[in-house]
């Protein structure tokens, strides 16, 4: 089945303790995507990479870090997660860039 | 600077009538514009799309329409049926040459039995 996994789906967590959410396809796309979703704004691009080792900021990428070390994951890093960081996030991939994208299910993060 | 509104936050539709959804985008630069559906606790999931070159696309109950000089696009379901009941968010992608995909703050559609 094609999917896109992300975990955790929830984590609870406190100021300034780094924290990863992974995120992996079975779909050998090459493009992917972080998006963060909060009341009133929608979906906001994070980070998005085309291909193995090319990233590129989105809209909001400030304080987060992705890497692209293979074609399959594409991990969120929040090296020192502040409060305002707490939203709903998800993973996206597609074959081609601004293609439909396929969405995981999504990761709830709270950050106190 | 929001470069994809979607003006209605929410809409109620009663079962069997016509939902229309709508976006409006500031840059004309955006060559392909998006539907997408979401339900509670699942990510959004393509709904239909339209490239710039066209002002309608059609898919079984979803018609998507693009009128450029406006920079506004609706998303029309017809009939409209319970399970349609979800947050449709538009996003638009191709600015600039970049693979940034730009979404709207989404409308919640409520279809009553």
């Amino acid at each position: 089945e094609a999917q896109v996994t992300q975990n955790p789906r929830y984590l609870i967590t406190v100021t300034g303790k780094k924290l990863t959410v992974t995120c992996s396809q079975n779909m050998n796309h090459e493009y992917m995507s972080w998006y963060r979703q909060d009341p009133g704004l929608g979906l906001r691009q994070i980070y998005y990479s085309m291909n193995v080792e090319v990233t590129d900021k989105g809209d909001v990428p400030e304080g987060y870090k992705v890497s692209r070390k293979e074609k399959r994951n594409f991990p969120l890093i929040l090296e020192s997660p502040s409060p305002n960081q707490t939203s709903l996030y998800f993973c996206a991939s597609t074959s081609t860039g601004g293609e439909p994208q396929h969405f995981g299910d999504g990761t709830r993060l709270s950050i106190l | 600077d929001q470069q994809v509104k979607q003006n209605s936050p929410s809409l109620s539709v009663q079962e069997g009538r016509i939902s229309i959804l709508n976006c409006d985008y500031t840059n004309s630069m955006f060559d392909y514009f998006l539907w997408y559906k979401k339900y509670p606790a699942e990510g959004p999931t393509f709904l239909i799309s339209i490239s710039s070159i066209k002002d309608k696309n059609e898919d079984g109950r979803f018609t998507v329409f693009l009128n450029k000089s406006a920079k506004h696009l609706s998303l029309h379901i017809v009939p409209s049926q319970p399970g349609d009941s979800a947050v449709y968010f538009c996003a638009a992608s191709g600015a600039s040459g970049t693979y940034k995909y730009i979404f709207g703050t989404g409308t919640r559609l409520k279809v009553l039995a």
